[in-house]
């Protein structure tokens, strides 16, 4: 097993620029989710997803759009980015509402 | 409200002392989850132990021991005889029961000297 893969490792953007964070796991799990880590803030949620075609908003979900049309995939697209969007983005996924969340390696985002 | 404090934002031991790792979580749920995460410099996450509002017992691996307590609403992690490669920070997390919604500390960064 891959396990949670995410692509790209890093990425630089310009203001106003659109991109998409793609997310991929094979571990068959339900749940997945965003976060994104700021320098003395820890992780804060952006949006999940509890299945294919539900999702549902985060702690901080302006300026970011899911979907979940598959099991495996939950792509975060970032619709007009802005520099207060640079952070790091990690995707995370579980068996279950009760299981441990296993992350993937996460993607650095610098918004210029 | 859901809230997870780590108030320790760094702690720099030497090599083979003992060193606890605080957590202090608010939540009005009796069912709830408990969680602690390891970021290595490489800056992956690595899961290290859950824990359900329902055990309470201590739980020990190797030189890792957690101590949930929840009069106090605390679940401290210890490291004994730190190393260098423990070197890190240390993620304090909490989910309710019914959501998926976890709650992140702000992390309590782990420098051991050689």
């Amino acid at each position: 097993n891959a396990g949670v893969t995410q692509t790209p490792k890093f990425q630089v953007l310009k203001t106003g620029q659109s991109m998409t964070l793609q997310c991929a796991q094979d571990m068959n799990h339900e749940y997945m989710s965003w976060y994104r880590q700021d320098p003395g803030m820890g992780l804060r949620l952006i949006h999940y997803s509890v299945g294919a075609g539900i999702t549902d908003q985060g702690e901080v979900p302006n300026g970011y759009n899911v979907s979940r049309s598959t099991t495996e995939d939950f792509p975060l697209r970032l619709l007009s980015a802005a520099p207060s969007q640079t952070s790091v983005y990690f995707c995370a996924s579980s068996y279950g509402g009760w299981d441990t969340q296993y992350f993937g390696p996460g993607t650095r985002l610098t918004v210029l | 409200a859901q809230k997870v404090t780590q108030a320790q934002t760094e702690i720099s031991v030497v090599e083979k002392e003992d060193v606890t790792l605080d957590c202090v979580y608010e939540t009005r749920d009796t069912t709830y989850y408990l969680f602690w995460y390891k970021q290595p410099p490489s800056g992956e996450l690595v899961f290290l132990i859950r824990r359900n509002s329902f055990d309470e017992q201590n739980e020990i691996s190797g030189r890792y021991s957690w101590n949930f307590q929840k009069s106090t609403s605390s679940f401290n992690f210890t490291i004994t005889a730190s190393q260098v490669v423990d070197s890190a920070v240390y993620f304090c997390a909490l989910r309710q029961s019914g959501t998926y919604k976890y709650i992140f500390g702000t992390g309590t960064r782990l420098k051991v000297l050689a």
